[in-house]
């Protein structure tokens, strides 16, 4: 099984559309939480930080499931400018190293 | 300020040569972590560094090392170079070690021929 998995997608929407990812990891001992963007050929951009309680920065809303091992990324009122790989990224306590999902990507379709 | 810079952006190496890929990380910065990113797959990790020490090391082989400088930046050596080590090869910068993210250089496009 892998340390981090997502749906590769592509998920294709239409501008406006509502739209979720999930993530599941399998290290219990996970302690950092982080959903980053990937342009096609660009670096990962830190997209946000996902925090116990669930946080929220505009559109986008992410929530941790400590129970069940998964986070998820919602976008609300998609943008043409959404379109973009999705990376899930786990980090482990007492480590320092990121764990990247394959990342899921996501088409706005105008 | 300048962020994170990468040089060179990209190369082109022939099986068994050596390749030095260099990284500066943002201004007060002290940890580097280097990732390699294969096309269709996210990132993985290879190295941390902090304060000029080796923090950690992902699963892969001794002909990959690095090392980080007084002045924090780093520099990525691989040696006899194999085609699949085409890839990515990004470089992260973090003020201690990442716990509240990463901010990524634009990576070094390495093509092994």
């Amino acid at each position: 099984r892998k340390e981090v998995e997502q749906d590769p997608g592509p998920f294709n929407v239409p501008e406006g559309a509502t739209v979720a990812f999930n993530c599941t990891y399998s290290n219990s001992a996970s302690q950092s939480f982080f959903w980053y963007r990937q342009d096609c050929r660009k670096e990962p951009k830190l997209l946000m930080s996902v925090y116990s309680s669930g946080n929220e920065d505009g559109r986008f809303t992410a929530q941790l499931n400590r129970a069940s091992q998964y986070i998820s990324l919602l976008i609300r009122d998609s943008k043409l400018s959404d379109s973009a790989t999705y990376l899930c990224v786990v980090k482990a306590s007492g480590t320092y190293k990121y764990i990247f999902g394959t990342g899921t990507r996501l088409k706005v379709l105008a | 300020d300048a962020g994170v810079t990468q040089s060179p952006t990209h190369l082109i190496k022939t099986r068994g040569q050596h390749v030095t890929l260099r990284c500066s990380p943002i201004s007060g910065h002290k940890s580097v972590s280097w990732y390699q990113q294969v096309l269709g797959q996210g990132p993985q990790f290879i190295f941390q560094y902090y304060e000029k020490e080796e923090r950690g090391r992902g699963n892969f082989p001794d002909r990959f090392s690095a090392r980080q400088f007084p002045n924090y930046s780093s520099e990525l050596n691989v040696n006899a170079l194999l085609l699949g080590d085409s890839a990515l090869y990004l470089c992260a910068s973090s003020l201690f070690g990442g716990g509240d993210g990463y901010t990524f250089g634009s990576g070094t496009r390495l093509t092994v021929v």
